[in-house]
């Protein structure tokens, strides 16, 4: 089975800055991920699919890049509303979900 | 609109029983794979079972096989999870939904519903 290692566990940062998140891939899976956001409280939410299409509705600020077993996640600059936990999700072979990232607003 | 209702949830002795259900709206709801994803409380995403649109190839997580049963009914835009012999470690919130295309492999997720609480607790 396919492992995914996302890091940090825990960011916290300020209002307008840039934040990147990282999501590891215990074998290559192509560009065979997505990116979800979930709100507290909330159902996930699709931001990235196919590591760096852009969801649509989804704010630009959100990036995603990355291929084989590397990945990136960025907010170009942190909004309130970001607030969530985001997950990776590889879909190479069958699918797995990295552990997750909090986001915290200092 | 897409729109994923859930129900079915609720509090079950180990050993036990549920049948989960959600019904689909808003989309061609043959025309895609649809799967089941679960989060534990306080814990992350674990995906549970996937079906393709045809309803002709299912696939589950080695934790769920041989206990759940995914299945869809593309008449009455459902799509159903059977989960027979509970355990306390299947208290979650599951969560149905919808792929962005028709089969499972190569697929994500594209749009969730709110989730159904399953507890498992005597």
């Amino acid at each position: 089975d396919i492992q995914m290692t996302q890091s940090p566990s825990t960011l916290s940062a300020s209002v307008g800055d840039r934040v990147t998140i990282t999501c590891r891939a215990s074998q290559s899976i192509g560009n065979w991920l997505a990116w979800y956001q979930q709100k507290p409280g909330q159902a996930p939410n699709l931001l990235i699919y196919t590591a760096s299409n852009l969801e649509s509705g989804v704010p630009s600020r959100f990036s995603g890049s990355g291929s084989g077993t590397e990945f990136t996640l960025s907010i170009s600059s942190l909004q309130p509303d970001d607030l969530a936990t985001y997950y990776c999700q590889q879909y190479s072979s069958s699918w797995t979900f990295g552990q997750g990232t909090k986001v915290e607003i200092k | 609109e897409v729109q994923l209702l859930e129900s079915g949830g609720g509090l079950v002795q180990p050993g036990g029983s549920l049948r989960l259900s959600c019904v689909a709206s808003g989309f061609s709801f043959g025309s895609y794979g649809m799967t089941w994803v679960r989060q534990a409380p306080g814990e992350g995403l674990e995906w549970v079972s996937g079906i393709s649109g045809s309803r002709s190839n299912t696939y589950y997580a080695d934790s769920v096989k041989g206990r759940f049963t995914i299945s869809r009914d593309n008449s009455k835009n459902t799509l159903y999870l059977q989960m027979n012999s509970l355990r306390a470690e299947d208290t979650a919130v599951y969560y149905c939904a919808k792929g962005a295309h028709y089969n499972f492999y190569s697929n994500y997720v594209d749009y969730w519903g709110q989730g159904t609480l399953v507890t498992v607790s005597s």
